[in-house]
């Protein structure tokens, strides 16, 4: 069974271009997460969709970030415009409906130059 | 609100020797206790989960966490090192009543031969 899988795994982007991620999550898990991970710092929750909707985004940093399920399946986040201090790794996670751990993919990291 | 710390950036460890990663945490409840690891290029991977009952947890590569609720603690443990342990490892927290996991800043393992 494939795991969560996320494209591109590295992406270098000048300030003030636009940037999307892509999560395909592990089939038949309904809750997908994003998280980031700014340099040294924790990993932190950016937002949770249940199915199509978004259940939780109170980790959204800003309006500059947009994140879509549309369909249920695959998630986009799109970072517009980019800002330094966007860099980071940009993790995706996935699981089951109750289920307690969440499984991640490799991550896509996000330089902004 | 909850939290995890990680006291320390790094752990030295020589192989066959046991190693322990610890992590305190914080939090209002009763607490769902996470252990993940990335290798070099990979994704996070579950390592373990305390949600309810026997303190001492096993998981997978032969790590084990043992959780202890009057130091707040729930620090990862494996008996004999192995150089395929150098890895980053994360502690992270879940409140039962949510699905977001918070995360300490990561603890690098070095296991030398």
């Amino acid at each position: 069974e494939a795991g969560v899988t996320q494209f591109p795994s590295h992406s270098v982007i000048e300030k003030g271009q636009t940037v999307t991620l892509r999560c395909d999550p592990i089939s038949g898990h309904d809750n997908l997460y994003w998280y980031r991970r700014v340099m040294g710092k924790e990993i932190k929750f950016l937002l949770h969709f249940v199915k199509e909707s978004k259940q939780d985004e109170s980790g959204m940093p800003n309006n500059r970030f947009l994140a879509e399920r549309t369909g249920g399946t695959y998630s986009t986040l799109k970072v517009q415009p980019a800002e330094l201090e966007d860099s980071g790794v940009y993790f995706c996670a996935s699981s089951q409906v109750g289920g307690l751990e969440a499984f991640f993919g490799q991550g896509t990291r996000l330089t902004v130059v | 609100a909850q939290s995890v710390a990680q006291p320390e950036d790094q752990v030295n460890v020589a192989e066959g020797n046991p190693l322990t990663v610890k992590c305190t945490y914080s939090v209002s409840g009763n607490p769902y206790l996470f252990w993940y690891v990335q290798y070099p290029n990979r994704g996070l991977q579950f390592l373990l989960k305390y949600i309810t009952g026997d303190n001492l947890v096993k998981g997978s590569y032969g790590f084990e966490a043992e959780f202890n609720k009057s130091q707040t603690s729930f620090h990862l443990k494996k008996p004999s090192a192995l150089v395929s342990d150098s890895a980053l490892y994360f502690c992270a927290v879940r409140d039962p009543s949510g699905y977001a996991l918070n995360f300490g800043k990561g603890t690098s393992l070095l296991v030398t031969p």
